[in-house]
């Protein structure tokens, strides 16, 4: 079965250092992933995705991420964060046969001036 | 690009009533929509995948009858909570993918409905 995990609940980072996001994955086949950001009472906006190709994947706001295949690892990083970066983060894996999205847990970042 | 509206942002109701939220894709053609709810700080939960001219396929647990799903159109769907209870008081959320052959198989999601049920 396709799974995703965000091992933390929670990241704190203060405003100018790096971030890191943590995702694993387990999938079947080809692995298409995704991040995503919520901010309070909005809907998810649409980060960046890994398909195939370059491992390092550059997205919106500064945001990146890199695919791990050894170690099923989907990591979203930012190299200096900012406090309007605090927000809940989404990884989500696509079941190739479905086509559905099957969302982590969520990770709140919590980035401090 | 890629903009999905959801209508109403916030909806208030009397318990037993219905309520009608709407999902449009503004700038793409939309040949499947998704249904999310999502309780306080927790993941969303796939509802339904609705498909522009057949019936929606609905979830384990997710009751058919009370959550009516209709994809009229490509870049329209909408979700009925049929006779509302305090219980369906949560945050509704739809995302749209493009059918178009090369589209991507990104989900683009709406701003989310807040219904609460008095």
């Amino acid at each position: 079965a396709q799974s995703v995990a965000q091992p933390e609940d929670q990241v704190n980072v203060a405003e100018g250092n790096p971030l890191t996001v943590k995702c694993t994955y387990s999938v079947s086949g080809n692995p298409y992933l995704f991040w995503y950001v919520q901010y309070p009472n909005r809907g998810l906006q649409f980060l960046l995705k890994y398909i195939t190709g370059d491992n390092l994947v550059k997205g919106s706001y500064g945001f990146e991420a890199e695919f791990n295949k050894s170690q099923t690892s989907f990591h979203l990083k930012k190299p200096s964060a900012l406090v309007s970066d605090s927000a809940l983060y989404f990884c989500a894996v696509r079941d190739g046969n479905t086509g559905k999205l099957i969302f982590g847990q969520g990770t709140t970042l919590q980035v401090k001036p | 690009g890629a903009v999905v509206s959801q209508h109403p942002s916030r909806v208030i109701c009397k318990s037993g009533t219905s309520v009608k939220i709407e999902c449009r894709s503004l700038d793409f053609q939309a040949t499947t929509m998704f249904w999310y709810r999502q309780f306080p700080k927790q993941s969303l939960m796939l509802m339904a995948t609705s498909n522009e001219g057949s019936k929606a396929t609905y979830e384990q647990g997710v009751e058919k009858d009370k959550f009516l799903i209709n994809h009229a159109s490509l870049t329209l769907s909408t979700l009925t909570v049929t006779s509302a209870h305090p219980e369906d008081s949560s945050f509704y959320i739809c995302s749209a993918k493009s059918g178009l052959a090369g589209g991507t198989d990104t989900q683009y999601f709406g701003p989310g409905t807040r219904l609460t049920v008095l």
